[in-house]
C-alpha cells in the first residue's frame, strides 16, 4: 500500500527566507506525486505534480519540487517566502491510473514571520 | 465558474439527524471522491466513484453513502449523525481515463454535530 510521510508538523520561516517542506513516500512503482496547499477555511489547491520525465517540476506561486527516487522523496521548495504563503501544505501520492485516489500526508503548517 | 462546488458550506445539526451534502463538478471528469478532514487536518479518502465502480474506504461507517444522479454529481448522505462525524468534508473530481489524474477539490463543507 502507498503511504506518505511529512516529517515536519509545523515550520516557521521569516518572510523572504527560503523554504523547504519535506515529503517521503512509500510505493512499489513510479508514483504520481502532488503537492497541495490549503489556505485557512479553503479547499485544497494543486501547487504542482510529478508523473514522469524531468525530476524538477515547477508549480504555481513560485514553488518547485524535486523527485528523488533514491530517497523516496518529493520535497517542496520556494526561494523566497511571502506572508501569503502561510497555509497548510499536503503532499500526496497517487497510484496507477487512478491517481485521483491519492493518499495524503498529514500536512505541514507553514507560519510566516514578518 | 467554480470547477467543483459543494453545498452547503456550513452545516450544523443535531445528533441522530440525517443530512446530505451536495457536490457538482463542471470539469467533465469521470471520477468523483469524498474526503474527510478531521480536527487535526488529517485528510482521508472516503469514497471513489465513477460510472463503473464505487470504492469504499473500509473504515467508513455504513451510515455514510454516496449517491450519484449523474456523472457530474456525487452527493454524500449521512444517516443518524454522531458527534464524531463533525469534520470538514471535501468533494473532489479527476479525469482518471488517460492516466494523469490530479484531483480538483471543492471548498469543503464544515459539518458540526451538536
Amino acid at each position: 500500500a502507498q503511504s506518505v510521510t511529512q516529517p515536519d508538523i509545523h515550520i516557521t520561516v521569516s518572510e523572504g527566507a527560503s523554504l523547504e517542506l519535506r515529503c517521503n513516500y512509500s510505493y512499489g512503482a513510479t508514483p504520481y506525486l502532488f503537492w497541495y496547499v490549503q489556505s485557512p477555511g479553503q479547499g485544497l489547491q494543486l501547487l504542482l505534480k510529478y508523473f514522469s520525465g524531468d525530476t524538477l517540476v515547477q508549480g504555481i506561486k513560485g514553488f518547485e519540487a524535486e523527485f528523488k527516487r533514491s530517497q523516496s522523496s518529493f520535497n517542496l521548495r520556494k526561494p523566497s517566502v511571502h506572508w501569503s504563503d502561510a497555509a497548510e501544505y499536503f503532499c500526496a501520492v497517487g497510484a496507477g491510473t487512478n491517481a485521483g485516489k491519492s493518499t495524503f500526508g498529514d500536512g505541514t503548517t507553514l507560519t510566516v514571520k514578518p | 465558474d467554480t470547477a467543483v462546488s459543494q453545498t452547503p458550506k456550513y452545516l450544523v445539526t443535531q445528533m441522530g439527524n440525517d443530512k446530505s451534502i451536495k457536490c457538482e463538478q463542471n470539469l467533465g471528469h469521470d471520477t468523483m471522491y469524498w474526503y474527510k478532514q478531521d480536527s487535526k487536518k488529517f485528510l482521508k479518502i472516503m469514497f471513489s466513484y465513477n460510472n463503473k465502480e464505487l470504492i469504499i474506504n473500509e473504515t467508513v461507517p455504513n451510515r455514510f453513502s454516496p449517491k450519484s444522479p449523474d456523472k457530474a454529481h456525487l452527493n454524500l448522505h449521512i444517516n443518524s449523525l454522531e458527534l464524531g462525524d463533525s469534520a470538514v468534508y471535501f468533494c473532489a473530481s479527476s479525469q482518471v481515463s488517460g492516466g494523469r489524474a490530479e484531483a480538483f477539490f471543492g471548498q469543503g463543507t464544515r459539518l458540526t454535530v451538536v
